[in-house]
């Protein structure tokens, strides 16, 4: 049974660097999947932020404009997720889920954290 | 980006009832639309994918059609546990995108 678990600081100042890890169990990082993040606002409702491979390539969504950076570490099953420049709009629930197959569909997902940006 | 709306945004029924909530996509999708069903304080869960396929251990009360640009989910027979808000996904596009959601409550 795959499970996904988002980790990091609930809270972030303005200006600063948003960082979340998703600890994946019960499957490979490396296996032939796509992982992802995506937010939940009220006002915007569900955001795609973006893709890492475990070949590191990537995908990101453009109106994020260059904020955000993917990595993965194999040796530790885990992915992260940074996002610099924060503001008060960037404050959402963000999951981390697997994507699978081809049409391809979020099949896994984290249970969620809460990020808060305020100074 | 691709545009997704969905219709009604929210709706209210009984238990057994059939209830039916519609996906738009702003561009032809093709096939690769999603469903996801969401209940409060949890993640959303995968529940149809490319268009009309059911999700390993989804029930058979849920079931979804269309292609193109037109999407439909239904729910044959509403059970207490499918009050919920749903979301269509495209996949089609490199930026994947989410609709607005609909939310089923209790009449």
């Amino acid at each position: 049974q795959v499970q996904l678990q988002e980790s990091g600081p609930g809270l972030v100042k303005p200006s600063g660097t948003l960082s979340l890890t998703c600890a994946v169990s019960g499957a490979s990082i490396s296996s032939s999947h796509w992982w992802s993040w995506v937010r939940q606002t009220p006002g915007k409702g569900l955001e795609w932020i973006g893709e890492i491979f475990h070949s590191a390539s990537t995908n990101y969504n453009p109106s994020l404009k260059g904020r955000v950076t993917m990595s993965v570490d194999k040796s530790k099953n885990h992915f992260s997720l940074n996002l610099s420049s924060v503001t008060a709009a960037d404050t959402a629930v963000y999951y981390c889920a697997r994507m699978l197959g081809s049409p391809s569909r979020f099949d896994n997902w984290g249970q969620g954290i809460l990020v808060t940006v305020s100074s | 980006d691709i545009q997704m709306t969905q219709s009604p945004s929210s709706l209210s029924a009984s238990v057994g009832d059939r209830v039916t909530i519609t996906c738009r996509a702003s561009q032809d999708i093709s096939d690769y639309l999603n469903w996801y069903q969401q209940k409060p304080g949890k993640a959303p869960k995968l529940l149809i994918f490319a268009a009309s396929n059911l999700q390993s251990g989804v029930p058979s009360r849920f079931g979804g059609s269309g292609s193109g640009t037109d999407f439909t989910l239904t729910i044959s027979s509403l059970q207490p546990e499918d009050f919920a808000t749903y979301y269509c996904q495209q996949s089609y596009s490199m930026s994947s995108t989410f609709g607005p959601g609909t939310k089923v409550d209790l009449k």
